[in-house]
């Protein structure tokens, strides 16, 4: 079965680092990109970034280049997406997707609840 | 405020069709292929249509989806209480490198 299984939620203050993951199974991880989606509470869904994980390529929204980074270890089938420095504002549910092309998520995590909060 | 202008809300009664729009620029709709996601409640998005008019395997040809020029559209027919939810149109955009935009969201009300 395809699968994309992420890591679980997360309670943080402002200012803590963060490392979150998705792991894939059931098919050839390597050539499918996996990409992250964010969605505030209550808002619409916002594309943060994408990787190759044959090659690392690895391309970023505007919004969120700088802002969190994006990396992957093919050993383990799994991709990340961490923080160095949270913010309240980082509050929200983070999905990872697959996609065969840059453009087009086929199948999705389950989602990761970051709660920023002091 | 999105590149993607979605229609913040949209509604029809059982058995009715109902259309989606999504309006972009050059850079993004009018240059490239368009996507468009459903999102139940407390679930994560779920894929309906890709390159514009193409479904993915087990979603109902209840779905469709069309593009011209600088827009695009979903269209639901035969529309059931289990369409009720979130609908988001999705596309990449040429512009500072190229990356994926998404529409606002439209949220999908049946009567």
């Amino acid at each position: 079965e395809v699968q994309l299984v992420q890591s679980g939620a997360e309670v943080k203050k402002p200012g803590e680092s963060l490392k979150i993951s998705c792991r894939g199974s059931g098919y050839s991880f390597a050539h499918f990109w996996i990409g992250w989606v964010r969605q505030m509470p209550g808002k619409g869904l916002e594309w943060m970034g994408i990787i190759y994980p044959a090659d690392s390529d690895t391309r970023y929204s505007p919004s969120f280049q700088g802002q969190v980074t994006i990396s992957v270890d093919k050993s383990v089938t799994t991709a990340y997406v961490q923080w160095s420095s949270l913010k309240a504002s980082d509050t929200a549910i983070y999905y990872c997707a697959r996609g065969e092309l840059l453009d087009t998520f086929d199948m999705w995590g389950q989602g990761t609840v970051v709660t920023v909060s002091s | 405020q999105s590149v993607l202008t979605q229609p913040p809300s949209a509604s029809g009664t059982p058995g009715q069709m109902v259309t989606i729009s999504c309006s972009g620029s050059s850079s993004n709709i009018g240059d490239n292929h368009v996507s468009w996601y459903q999102q139940l409640p407390g679930t994560a998005p779920r894929l309906l249509i890709y390159r514009n008019n193409q479904r993915p395997s087990g979603v109902p040809d209840r779905f469709s989806g069309s593009k011209s020029g600088t827009s695009a559209s979903l269209a639901i027919s035969g529309l059931r209480s289990e369409d009720e939810t979130d609908y988001y149109c999705a596309v990449w955009d040429d512009s500072l490198s190229g990356h994926v935009v998404f529409g606002g969201g439209t949220k999908l009300t049946v009567l």
